[in-house]
């Protein structure tokens, strides 16, 4: 079956360095991409959006770059804040639920003092 | 503007309990979703709705059954608990068209004994 990410890795960064987080996705068809933050205890919030005719997407501390040639998503996030500690999640629309997304298993991002 | 509105927060239920988790929007979205949130595991969609009055099956539908008479309400009901049910349980709702990420709610943490 299709899958997005790998089993949940966990990265640590020290305050105020850069975050990359990773994600592959298997279904070439997908063509919408999102990343998703989660906190403890919440529901997931949107960060940031891509589509696949975007090679790169830029928001505030936040870039996304999709590698349709190898099925590669990532996240950037500059300057990363204590506050930014949470899990990631990637999402794809295989478009085999509507609108519906197909999530990774997450990141966890520890940001370290 | 609440957004998407869970409830309840926390529920145990004992095997073979049949209960309803109640998801309700207030951004006139078209959309809803269920997913389930298990360890290591992301996000897994279980079912959809694009309007009232119509719904489908997502990823992980057996056990669970939704109905959408309005286009604010999604509710998600279990007929009889079993302990591979125990998760968190999450609703979101989403616009159709461009730019649908979905908003989600604060989740549902359901434990079947």
């Amino acid at each position: 079956g299709e899958s997005v990410g790998l089993h949940l890795p966990t990265l640590s960064v020290q305050e105020g360095d850069n975050s990359i987080i990773n994600c592959a996705y298997s279904n070439s068809a997908s063509d919408y991409f999102i990343w998703y933050k989660q906190e403890s205890g919440k529901g997931p919030q949107f960060i940031i959006d891509i589509r696949s005719n975007m090679d790169k997407r830029q928001g505030q501390r936040v870039t996304v770059l999709l590698n349709k040639t190898v099925k590669h998503l990532s996240l950037q996030i500059a300057a990363t804040q204590p506050g930014d500690s949470a899990v990631y999640f990637c999402a794809e629309n295989t478009r085999n639920y509507g609108q519906n997304f197909v999530f990774g298993p997450g990141t966890r991002l520890s940001v370290l003092p | 503007n609440a957004g998407v509105t869970q409830t309840p927060k926390f529920q145990v239920l004992k095997t073979g309990q049949s209960m309803t988790l109640q998801c309700a929007q207030d951004m006139n979205h078209e959309y809803m979703s269920w997913y389930r949130q298990d360890p290591g595991m992301g996000l897994r969609l279980i079912h959809y709705s694009v309007g009232a009055g119509i719904t489908d099956q997502g990823e992980v539908p057996n056990g669970y059954n939704v109905s959408r008479s309005t286009t604010e309400d999604f509710p998600l009901r279990l007929l009889s608990a079993a302990p591979s049910q125990t998760s968190v349980y999450f609703c979101a709702s989403s616009y159709s068209g461009q730019g649908y990420e979905a908003f989600f709610g604060q989740g549902t943490r359901l434990t079947v004994v």
